[in-house]
């Protein structure tokens, strides 16, 4: 069974703090997902990434994919109530399945 | 543009009903796919369409009738659907199969 492990499953922080998401797999990825959901919504993609030690930054999110491309971190610099959401990481394999992570359901206290 | 639409947005349905979701894309993307999501859980993937044909059925029961009438478009049929069928219904897709998959909004689904 090939498997995403996502911690922490939950977190609660106050406005302004740093936190860090992880996702890990003994598999290795073609390509990794993050995703944010909001409750009765569908995931939103926030990133992709391909390449093994690849780094992305998107405002003050910053996703990096390991380099032999079974692992990934969300990075979410100084925290605002508007990042409140369910975060939820996929890793691609070359056929068509996605293999998720349990997500992580985040939630910013101003 | 990274569109999905999906109707309805909620759909309440008994257990004799038929109804059908709906789902639509105008990237050009070639797969298309359904997943099913529960309370606090990951979708779990129910079926996907490469190039208008079903490749994969996740043992889907046979409640549950997909169909791609063109490369836009794809429809999900429901008949006598129980109580635990309840869920989040999404559509996605992807430019080909294994690349990145946008998800629609979901069809919010009660089975009575």
């Amino acid at each position: 069974t090939q498997l995403l492990e996502q911690s922490p499953q939950f977190l609660s922080i106050q406005e302004g703090e740093n936190l860090t998401v992880y996702c890990n797999s003994s598999s290795v990825f073609s390509s990794l997902q993050w995703y944010r959901q909001e409750p009765g919504e569908g995931p939103v993609l926030l990133v992709t990434v391909v390449t093994g030690g690849e780094v992305k930054k998107l405002k003050r999110l910053t996703f990096q994919f390991g380099d032999a491309r079974k692992d990934s971190s969300l990075h979410i610099t100084a925290a605002q109530p508007g990042d409140t959401g369910l975060y939820l990481c996929a890793g691609a394999h070359s056929n068509y399945q996605l293999i998720w992570g349990a997500g992580t359901k985040l939630i910013i206290k101003p | 543009d990274t569109e999905v639409t999906q109707t309805p947005k909620h759909l309440v349905m008994g257990m004799t009903n038929k109804k059908s979701l709906k789902c639509e894309q105008h990237m050009g993307h070639r797969a298309m796919y359904w997943y099913k999501q529960k309370a606090k859980k990951p979708p779990e993937l129910m079926f996907v369409y490469s190039y208008e044909k079903l490749s994969i059925n996740e043992s889907v029961p046979s409640r549950f009738s997909p169909e791609c009438p063109n490369s836009s478009l794809l429809n999900l049929h429901l008949h006598a659907l129980q109580p635990e069928d309840s869920a989040l219904y999404l559509c996605a897709s992807s430019q080909d199969r294994g690349q990145t998959q946008y998800f629609g909004p979901g069809t919010r689904l009660l089975v009575l």
